[in-house]
């Protein structure tokens, strides 16, 4: 079955400090993945996935196969990154999104 | 352009009665997705539609839960009997197609409250 860990509820950090979201999963198959965010008061959306390689709003993500993780990285927090934020894991088997718990990220000034 | 659209955003029913939930796609997406969100948990998945068909009805928790998508288009998500443990937040998403390295374009969600 397809499994993500998410182990934090919270991470809090001040602002320019570095941040790292930790997300592991569990699927034999060769795995889709990706983050979602969810800022105060809007709806849930795509932040990036790994097989875009991209960096989005200076947050990047590497799939690590032998550690099965995906963990979110940004070197320098601000507090427009507080938000809630959802490792999702998807398949060529499978057509639909496993979440995992979400961790609330909270940048003070 | 508008997003995906759910109505109602809330919705308070008693205990035992039924109740409709109706998402709206982006116009051209073939693929919806109905999750359920309890509190403290991420979304978990309850059907996807490919077109009209129900191509994966697995995450349905029981046959109390039930969803259509006559015209390709717009769905009902429709809940009988409705119990107390049912009320959550009902996330709505659509794609392009149903691959998975599409990106889901979710709603904002109806809450429903069993009172």
């Amino acid at each position: 079955a397809q499994r993500v860990t998410q182990p934090e509820k919270l991470l809090s950090v001040f602002k320019g400090a570095p941040v790292e979201l930790k997300c592991n999963y569990s699927y034999s198959g060769s795995p889709e993945l990706f983050w979602y965010v969810q800022y105060s008061r809007q709806r849930l959306q795509l932040l990036l996935r790994h097989i875009s390689r991209e960096s989005i709003k200076g947050f990047t993500a590497d799939l690590n196969k032998g550690e099965t993780s995906f963990h979110l990285k940004k070197p320098f927090a601000q507090e427009e990154d507080s938000a809630m934020y959802y490792c999702a894991l998807s398949g060529p088997a499978f057509q639909k999104l496993v979440f995992g718990t979400g961790t609330r990220l909270l940048v003070s000034p | 352009g508008a997003g995906v659209s759910q109505t109602p955003s809330n919705k308070v029913t008693e205990k035992g009665k039924y109740v409709e939930l109706r998402c709206d796609p982006i116009s051209g997406h073939t693929a919806l997705y109905w999750y359920r969100q309890s509190l403290g948990q991420g979304p978990e998945f309850l059907i996807y539609f490919q077109g009209t068909g129900a191509a994966d009805d697995s995450g349905l928790p029981n046959d109390r839960f039930f969803a259509v998508r006559p015209e390709g288009s717009v769905s009902t998500l429709k809940i009988q009997r409705t119990e107390r443990g049912d009320s959550a937040v009902y996330l709505c998403a659509s794609s392009i197609q149903g691959a998975t390295n599409t990106e889901a374009f979710f709603g904002q969600g109806t809450r429903l409250t069993v009172v």
